[in-house]
């Protein structure tokens, strides 16, 4: 099966500049995750996913980030405007069930540098 | 919040030395689960430990989960170069999970 995929792999963009990430989910897969791990941080939660409606979206820092998910497929983020605190690499996640127990198939992220 | 903490940041080992790295939570969980991320790679999912004083092996690695389920620990015995990444934890409470810092092991052949 394929994997989850996200794109792009790399952005660099300046401050105050919009940026759009994608994540493909794996098949079938209804619960999708964001997180956000910034150099030598922990991998943070962003939001949660369940099909198209927002299970969860705890983490996500200000209103400058806004996640979707039309139609339950993929998803996207989008940060406007970007700040250099949002510099950090974006990983997606999915899994088949819902609940903490359920391990994480994780893309191989987006590595976004605000300048 | 529920916070993990997770130690040490970074190891280096000579090859064939033993290593460990320590989860520890603020509050008791009902599950951990431990990742590894090879350089330039995303986390893999390892293992899912769920009961008190849980252990489980996956050849030269061990995993514990403790008695009171506020820690937990990933050993592995004589490394390997193809060990070389970073391990995460993550540790799950309330429907809630949490992921460590992660430790990095570099391995010197």
């Amino acid at each position: 099966e394929a994997g989850v995929t996200q794109f792009p792999s790399h952005s660099v963009i300046e401050k105050g500049q919009t940026v759009t990430l994608r994540c493909d989910p794996i098949s079938g897969h209804d619960n999708l995750y964001w997180y956000r791990r910034v150099m030598g941080k922990e991998i943070k939660f962003l939001l949660h996913f369940v099909k198209e409606s927002k299970q969860d979206e705890s983490g996500m820092p200000n209103n400058r980030f806004l996640a979707e998910r039309t139609g339950g497929t993929y998803s996207t983020l989008k940060v406007q405007p970007a700040e250099l605190e949002d510099s950090g690499v974006y990983f997606c996640a999915s899994s088949p069930r819902t609940g903490r127990n359920s391990p994480l198939h994780f893309g191989n992220g987006t590595r976004l540098t605000v300048t | 919040g529920q916070q993990v903490m997770q130690i040490p940041q970074y190891q280096h080992v000579q090859e064939g030395e033993d290593f460990t790295t320590y989860c520890n939570s603020s509050t008791t969980l009902s599950n951990i689960q431990w990742y590894k991320q090879r350089p330039g790679g995303h986390p893999v999912f390892l293992i899912q430990l769920v009961k008190s004083g849980e252990v489980k092996k996956q050849k030269r690695l061990t995993f514990q989960f403790g008695e009171a389920k506020k820690n937990s620990s990933l050993h592995i015995t004589a490394t390997q170069t193809t060990d070389v990444g970073t391990y995460f934890c993550a540790g799950s409470n309330n429907n809630d999970m949490r992921f460590g810092a992660g430790t990095r092991l570099t391995v010197k052949p």
